[in-house]
């Protein structure tokens, strides 16, 4: 069955303390792995897909990477206004995403 | 590009009765997969669509539940007879056929 972890459930950063999120996944045949940023209120937003192990991919402060078994969200530097949190995903066998239950970031000025 | 648009953004249901929850894609996505969310909890996946057709159904509760995507139209997610542990978000989300999935802003419903 495909499943996905992510660690830890709550992280409080200081403003500049760099960090990085987890997420472990099992599934047959990766067909993407994806990271989303949510705020309260609102929709998951799109950051990243990876589809092979050695994958990186970066934006602003973030930088998500790959291997086999896990994908890390990298923060450097964080600012209070990455506070959100973020999820991540895979593509089932069937098309849909299967999500972890997500990582809430709080980043204090 | 008006992006995923879903309404209504917030809904009111007693007991019993029913909830229409709409979906319209983005212009050029053909596939529509409804998630609903309960507070801190992560995405949980009910239905994916595509136009006149159910493609998986795995996640939608056997009763009471029902989705369409019809050829001219939104997405519609139905709940018959809402029970208060209905209450959630309900996001939609599209995709064209190979690429990456657009959420949008979802619908809070909440059964009193």
């Amino acid at each position: 069955e495909d499943q996905v972890t992510q660690s830890p459930e709550a992280l409080r950063l200081q403003e500049g303390e760099s960090s990085s999120l987890n997420c472990s996944y099992t599934v047959s045949g990766l067909r993407g792995l994806f990271w989303y940023r949510q705020d309260p209120g609102k929709g998951p937003e799109f950051l990243f897909t990876l589809y092979s192990a050695g994958e990186e991919k970066e934006k602003e402060r973030l930088k998500a990477t790959l291997t086999k078994k896990e994908s890390f969200l990298h923060i450097t530097a964080p600012k209070p206004e990455d506070s959100a949190t973020y999820l991540c995903a895979v593509r089932g066998s069937q098309g849909n995403l299967i999500f972890g239950k997500g990582t809430k970031l709080s980043v204090k000025p | 590009n008006a992006g995923v648009m879903q309404n209504p953004r917030h809904l009111v249901r007693r007991r019993g009765q029913e909830a229409r929850l709409r979906c319209s894609p983005m212009k050029g996505h053909s596939h529509v997969y409804w998630y609903r969310q309960l507070p801190e909890e992560g995405l949980k996946f009910m239905v994916y669509l595509q136009k006149e057709n159910i493609i998986d159904e795995s996640g939608m509760p056997k009763e009471r539940f029902s989705a369409e995507f019809p050829k001219e139209g939104p997405s519609i997610l139905r709940i018959q007879q809402v029970v208060r542990g209905d209450s959630a978000a309900y996001f939609c989300a599209s995709s064209p056929l190979e690429g990456g999935y657009t959420f949008g802003s979802g619908t809070r419903l909440t059964v009193v």
